[in-house]
């Protein structure tokens, strides 16, 4: 089965710290994304990498940065924190697709921005 | 650009009851259509898909067709257990767009 670990279930910072969310997945799997869920909003893409070192902007990328220097390893990271940032924030991987593959996901970090 | 609408929440049932939840989406192409579900305090798995038009995606009770013709993907189950208590989601995915679009969930309340 495949396994997406995030580093953290429950986080809490203050406003202005860099925050670093952490995600690790042990399939190899070339897609790794980051989402943000909020009630009534469902999820929404923030940041993809679709190879080391490489990534792309999802529809909500500002203020979030991402890492992806190890196949592995997706980080998010949150430049300046601030309270509008308080989320549920989801990774999920996927093999390469030539057609839609389905995504696997981690449990979750529930992000509190003080 | 591709959305996925589904419809509002709660739900709240008696147990043995049967579940709709409705899915439409709006797509250019031929997209994938899958069914997510979340259970409290964990993070989304797959339910259920369907690549293309008229595939039914069935798993632990639960079917959904993909109708292409109504552009839906509605989620039922027959007789719905205390255990299926948790937040559903549709989802959208094509070839043009790595990642999926997502519906905004439907939570559903299944009572003894």
């Amino acid at each position: 089965d495949v396994k997406v670990t995030q580093s953290s279930r429950y986080l809490v910072k203050r406003t202005g710290e860099k925050v670093f969310l952490e995600c690790v997945q042990d399939m190899d799997h070339e897609n790794m994304f980051w989402y943000r869920q909020d009630p009534g909003l469902g999820l929404r893409l923030i940041y993809f990498s679709y190879d080391v070192k490489m990534k792309e902007k999802g529809d909500i990328p500002e203020g979030y940065s991402v890492s992806r220097e190890k196949k592995e390893r997706f980080s998010l990271i949150l430049e300046s924190a601030s309270t509008n940032q308080t989320s549920m924030y989801l990774c999920a991987s996927s093999p390469p697709f030539q057609t839609v593959k389905p995504q696997h996901f981690g449990d979750g970090t529930r992000l509190s921005i003080l | 650009g591709n959305s996925v609408t589904q419809m509002e929440g709660p739900v709240t049932l008696s147990e043995e009851a049967f579940l709709t939840i409705n899915c439409t989406y709006t797509a250019t192409g031929y997209p994938s259509l899958f069914w997510y579900v979340q259970y409290p305090g964990e993070g989304l798995q797959l339910l259920l898909k369907a690549t293309k038009a008229d595939d039914k995606g069935s798993n632990k009770g639960f079917e959904a067709t993909y109708r292409k013709e109504t552009t839906s993907f509605h989620l039922e189950k027959g007789s719905v257990q205390v255990s299926d208590s948790a937040v559903y989601f549709c989802a959208l995915g094509d070839t043009g767009r790595r990642a999926l679009t997502f519906g905004s969930g439907t939570r559903l309340q299944v009572q003894p």
